[in-house]
């Protein structure tokens, strides 16, 4: 059973038309992770959420805004995307002793 | 920001080879684990070493980690077609929950 779930798998969206990815987790876990990853390269984290306390990181662009409502929930908002953000975004859990991350199957954007 | 490099960043063997991939990083850090990830997929878990441990072993995995040279290695021995993945290593930096990634091997491993 999907632990990590992320929808929708693809996404395609316009040029600055903005766009939610959704990420769900049945794992109770209190870190929420989100990630980008472009063709062959390594995921770079964007931001991540302890519990509700989010921590963003200091070159995540102020384009790439998040939400986590509650633990299982959190979202991914690109307020207005452009070319270059066209990747794929990794969801991805874990608890507090950061020992194993927990990944969703990713979704993968597509910018028009 | 990325936490370090991997090399090599592709490896490309014969069904039973021996595969070794390495990774360095950064900071120091509390443990450093490495995933894998099937193309188009998310990563998955493979191991983790924490910063007091030198060596750990699972199945065909062997893990070494070297803090004085911010260095870490994973073995895989005897090595199958379905290893073939990319391998990325990640640290935990602080105590900040950030994990972070390293660049990654492309490994292929040929029937």
């Amino acid at each position: 059973d999907a632990m990590v779930i992320q929808n929708p798998r693809y996404q395609v969206t316009q040029f600055g038309k903005p766009v939610t990815l959704s990420c769900s987790q049945t794992l109770n876990h209190n870190v929420m992770y989100w990630y980008q990853q472009k063709s062959s390269q390594a995921p770079k984290l964007l931001f991540h959420y302890y519990d509700k306390d989010f921590n963003n990181e200091a070159d995540t662009p102020d384009n790439f805004q998040s939400r986590r409502p509650n633990t299982s929930f959190c979202f991914l908002d690109i307020r207005s995307p452009g070319l270059g953000d066209a990747a794929m975004y990794l969801c991805a859990t874990g608890d507090f002793t950061n020992e194993k991350l927990f990944f969703g199957s990713g979704t993968q954007l597509s910018v028009l | 920001s990325q936490q370090g490099e991997e090399d090599p960043q592709a490896l490309s063997i014969q069904e039973g080879e021996n595969a070794t991939m390495n990774c360095s990083y950064k900071t120091s850090i509390n443990n450093l684990q490495w995933y894998r990830q099937n193309s188009g997929r998310g990563l998955v878990h493979l191991i983790l070493i924490r910063s007091n441990e030198r060596e750990k072993h699972s199945g065909r995995l062997r893990v070494t980690l070297d803090t004085s040279k911010k260095s870490s290695s994973l073995l895989i021995t005897a090595s199958r077609a379905a290893d073939t993945a990319s391998y990325f290593c990640a640290t935990d930096a602080g105590n900040n929950n950030d994990m972070r990634f390293g660049a990654g091997t492309r490994l292929t491993v040929k029937p």
